[in-house]
């Protein structure tokens, strides 16, 4: 399996701003997603990112709140604009892995806003 | 509609004792797979053990049983001998096909105490 690593690990942001989280995975992966989780609450699938198109959102997401991008296929970052502390979350990106069935995910980005 | 039911948002088991997570779960995808995930409380998503929808056997990974039911779509999580270090959050999922677009949903989740 590839490791999968995310920059920051924590950020304390003003409301207004933006944060732009970085994931890098030392292998070649086909689809990445990005998952949010609340605070004590599940993950919630906030959009797949396939290196070469847009990335596809899921409901209740969109692209001008949370653009993704997808430069190669070991690298992808989310950016949570204009900030509001209800965005405060720990954001997780994750990729499949067809060959041994499982999907791996990153330690997570702790967001605090303000 | 949910698509991944966990009905218990907690579950007390003394320790060494086993103890079953439930999981129901929906999809008209006849290609999918089911997975159980532990989360403690440093936030790790941490693999527990997989089911895709054409296997014959249950999964079984060391301690971590899976008991798929397929007609009554469940995949109940079964710990067996369980120990202080399992205390955790532990999350249902399930991975579509094509149908669905091959994303990964999740569960509410079950927080599992277990007791000394």
């Amino acid at each position: 399996s590839a490791v999968i690593s995310q920059k920051p690990s924590r950020d304390i942001c003003q409301r207004g701003t933006s944060l732009t989280i970085q994931c890098q995975v030392d292998s070649q992966v086909t689809m990445m997603f990005w998952y949010r989780q609340q605070p004590g609450q599940s993950l919630t699938l906030i959009a797949t990112a396939n290196q070469g198109s847009e990335a596809t959102y899921e409901s209740g997401f969109v692209i001008d709140k949370f653009p993704i991008s997808r430069p190669n296929l070991t690298f992808s970052t989310l950016t949570v604009s204009n900030m509001s502390p209800e965005d405060s979350s720990i954001y997780l990106c994750s990729y499949w892995d067809r060959e041994n069935n499982e999907q791996f995910f990153g330690p997570g980005t702790r967001l605090t806003v303000l | 509609a949910q698509k991944i039911t966990q009905t218990q948002p907690g579950m007390f088991v003394q320790e060494k004792e086993a103890v079953t997570l439930d999981c129901t779960y929906d999809t008209s995808d006849p290609s999918y797979g089911l997975f159980w995930y532990k989360q403690p409380s440093s936030g790790e998503m941490i693999f527990l053990i997989y089911q895709g929808s054409y296997d014959q056997q249950n999964a079984t990974e060391g301690r971590y049983s899976l008991n798929f039911q397929k007609a009554r779509k469940s995949a109940n999580l079964v710990i067996s001998a369980s120990q202080l270090g399992d205390s955790a959050m532990y999350f249902c999922a399930m991975r579509e096909g094509l149908t669905g677009g091959f994303k990964t949903i999740f569960g509410a989740g079950t927080r599992l105490f277990v007791k000394a």
